[in-house]
């Protein structure tokens, strides 16, 4: 069956500009998970949603949001960027959540200029 | 805050030689996860160790998982290149809190 998808897999912004990243978990999959990964910081959680319900939630700034269609695809928003949002972002995907682990699209590259 | 040290942070062997890289915490976790991630890619999940002083074996590599539920190792015998990589533990904490508690990792580099 195909993995999780993200799109797109680069992304070069500018500060103060905004970006929207898309991921469409695997099929069957109702749980998507996002994180952002830096060298220093490790994968740090942003956002989980199930059936379109935001579930749990990281400690990151309003500036980040997300939501989840009907068809379990889910969008994350970054507005107002700033340089330090640079990084990798990664998307994964389960059944029911993260208890017994969760599979992970590519990731989007995210350069903030 | 609960915490997952991964230790060692950095790792450079050559082929053949035998690792040990280790996952501690003073939180117990309800399951614990191996993943491994490769430069640019999204991490890969190795296994879930759920009951306490679990073992399991996937080819060369052997997790561990302690008797309270606080740790794990993973154990490579004799490496080969293609282990190289970015070896991540992630714990699910016991009770109703859904959040993965993430080491920040241990990079391997296995030496030709």
């Amino acid at each position: 069956k195909a993995g999780v998808t993200q799109t797109p897999r680069y992304l070069i912004k500018t500060r103060g500009q905004q970006v929207t990243l898309s991921c469409s978990p695997i099929s069957g999959h109702r749980s998507v998970s996002w994180y952002q990964q830096t060298p220093g910081q490790g994968l740090q959680f942003l956002f989980e949603y199930f059936s379109e319900t935001q579930r749990n939630k990281g400690n990151f700034p309003g500036r980040f949001s997300g939501r989840q269609f009907s068809n379990s695809r889910s969008e994350m928003n970054v507005s107002t960027l700033e340089l330090g949002d640079s990084a990798l972002y990664l998307c994964a995907s389960s059944a029911t959540g993260s208890d017994y682990g969760y599979t992970f699209g590519s990731g989007t590259r995210l350069t903030v200029v | 805050t609960q915490l997952l040290e991964q230790s060692p942070q950095f790792l450079s062997i050559q082929e053949g030689e035998n690792l040990t890289v280790y996952c501690n915490s003073s939180s117990v976790f309800s399951s614990l996860q191996w993943y491994r991630q490769e430069p640019g890619e999204g991490p890969v999940l190795l296994v879930t160790v759920v009951t306490g002083g679990e073992v399991k074996k996937l080819k060369r590599l052997t997790f561990q998982f302690g008797d309270a539920r606080k740790d794990s190792s993973l154990h490579i015998t004799a490496a080969q290149p293609g282990d190289t990589g970015l070896y991540l533990c992630a714990g699910a904490p016991a009770g109703n809190n859904r959040k993965l508690i993430w080491g920040l990792g241990t990079s391997l580099a296995v030496n030709p």
